[in-house]
């Protein structure tokens, strides 16, 4: 079946360092999301992204969709203690309506 | 209602007992979306509705496990016979035609 990884699993970073995750599917997807979870909280959306090599921006982060449509990644320039979360891709594979979430990357910031 | 609501928010259950989870979504959304996190887990994709077609039941983790969604809206999980590796948190997410999830708040189970 569809498997979605995501590394790293786990990411400590300075306050002020840059942040990079990145999302690997087996299968060619239609679209992706990324979504943040908050601890003790429940995932929220952040960004879509459907085209081949698209690449969105949202202040600090930037959001890259592979020009194959299997991978993906999320990298935050200068982080701060407010970034601290797991960030999850979800793909979509065509045909389908059954978004597949990957493992996460749990990303700490020291202040 | 304003968001994606769940109830209960926190069940505890014997091993044996059978649990109904529900789960309201946003007013007009046609898709829903049951999802299981385990501690430190990612999500596991349980079972999706899209309208009046028949949903994807593809992830429920065997026949213990059953959903429902009535009149279009609001959806119910049932788990028979509750085991102790059931324990996790159920989470209910709504969309419009499958664009972004909205995810309600999970109902932590915990079985003894």
């Amino acid at each position: 079946g569809q498997q979605v990884m995501q590394i790293p699993q786990y990411q400590h970073v300075q306050e002020g360092e840059d942040f990079t995750t990145y999302c690997n599917s087996s299968t060619t997807l239609s679209n992706i999301q990324w979504y943040k979870q908050r601890p003790g909280g429940h995932p929220v959306f952040l960004i879509q992204l459907v085209k081949s090599g698209e690449v969105k921006k949202q202040k600090r982060l930037t959001f890259q969709f592979g020009e194959a449509k299997k991978n993906s990644s999320l990298h935050i320039t200068a982080t701060q203690t407010t970034d601290v979360g797991t960030y999850f891709c979800a793909g979509l594979t065509s045909g389908t309506y059954k978004y597949i979430f990957g493992t996460g990357t749990r990303l700490k910031v020291l202040a | 209602g304003a968001g994606v609501s769940q109830s209960p928010s926190n069940k505890v259950t014997e091993k044996g007992k059978d649990v109904e989870l529900r789960c309201d979504p946003i007013s007009g959304h046609t898709a829903l979306y049951w999802y299981r996190q385990s501690l430190g887990q990612g999500l596991e994709f349980l079972i999706y509705f899209q309208g009046n077609s028949a949903p994807d039941k593809s992830g429920l983790p065997s026949d213990r496990f059953s959903a429902e969604r009535t009149g279009g809206s609001v959806s119910t999980l049932t788990i028979q016979r509750t085991q102790q590796e059931d324990s996790a948190v159920y989470l209910c997410a709504s969309s419009l035609d499958s664009e972004k999830l909205f995810f309600g708040s999970g109902t932590q189970l915990s079985v003894l």
